[in-house]
């Protein structure tokens, strides 16, 4: 079965500084992966996904995320953190086929002025 | 597009009675998804549907818990009778195949007191 771990509850960085959101993935094919930013009493918004080719996928708001095969893991990054970046970020795993996405538990990422 | 569309936003309902949330995905989305999230529990898949039949039903907590979806572009989710740990954030999310990704509404905030 597929499965998503986000070590993380929480995440605290400085405004301008670079910033990771960590996840780690099982699954028994080749993954899709992606991540998801949920902002307070809103939805979750898509930000970036990984399907196939390049390893650094870039997404909305200037988020990267790079998958790495050998430690099935794919991190959240970000150059320059912004005070509007603070939300909840979920990264989420499927398997090959149309079944659903199976999401993490989501880490929390405060940025600090 | 608008984007995926759930009413009500809000809904706050005594014990007992029966509650009917709404959605209604991206036109020419093939598949829906029902989710739960609660601070305990996190972001739990309810049932979703592919061309508006039912696939997976597994994660409905209770047999109180039912969804149609009549048409592919209407969606219902009721709950009778409701019960106070039934309060959540209730969200639908629409996806096509071949795009992967799901594209989630803005929620329904239930609160059963």
């Amino acid at each position: 079965a597929q499965s998503v771990a986000q070590p993380e509850d929480q995440v605290n960085v400085a405004e301008g500084n670079p910033l990771t959101v960590k996840c780690t993935y099982s699954v028994s094919g080749n993954p899709y992966l992606f991540w998801y930013v949920q902002y307070p009493n809103r939805g979750l918004q898509f930000l970036l996904k990984y399907i196939t080719g390049d390893n650094l996928v870039k997404g909305s708001y200037g988020f990267e995320a790079e998958f790495n095969k050998s430690q099935t893991s794919f991190h959240l990054k970000k150059p320059s953190a912004l005070v509007s970046d603070s939300a909840l970020y979920f990264c989420a795993v499927r398997d090959v086929g149309n079944t659903p996405l199976v999401f993490g538990k989501g880490t929390r990422l405060s940025v600090i002025a | 597009d608008a984007g995926v569309i759930q009413s009500p936003r809000h809904e706050v309902t005594e014990m007992g009675q029966e509650v009917t949330l709404r959605c209604k995905p991206i036109s020419g989305h093939d598949y829906l998804f029902w989710y739960r999230q609660t601070m305990m529990r996190g972001l739990e898949l309810l049932i979703y549907f592919n061309n508006n039949v039912p696939i997976d039903d597994s994660g409905m907590p209770e047999d109180r818990f039912s969804a149609k979806m009549p048409n592919a572009s209407f969606s219902t989710l009721k709950i009778q009778p409701s019960e106070p740990r039934d309060s959540a954030v209730y969200f639908c999310a629409s996806s096509l195949v071949g795009i992967y990704e799901q594209y989630f509404g803005p929620g329904t905030r239930l609160t059963v007191t």
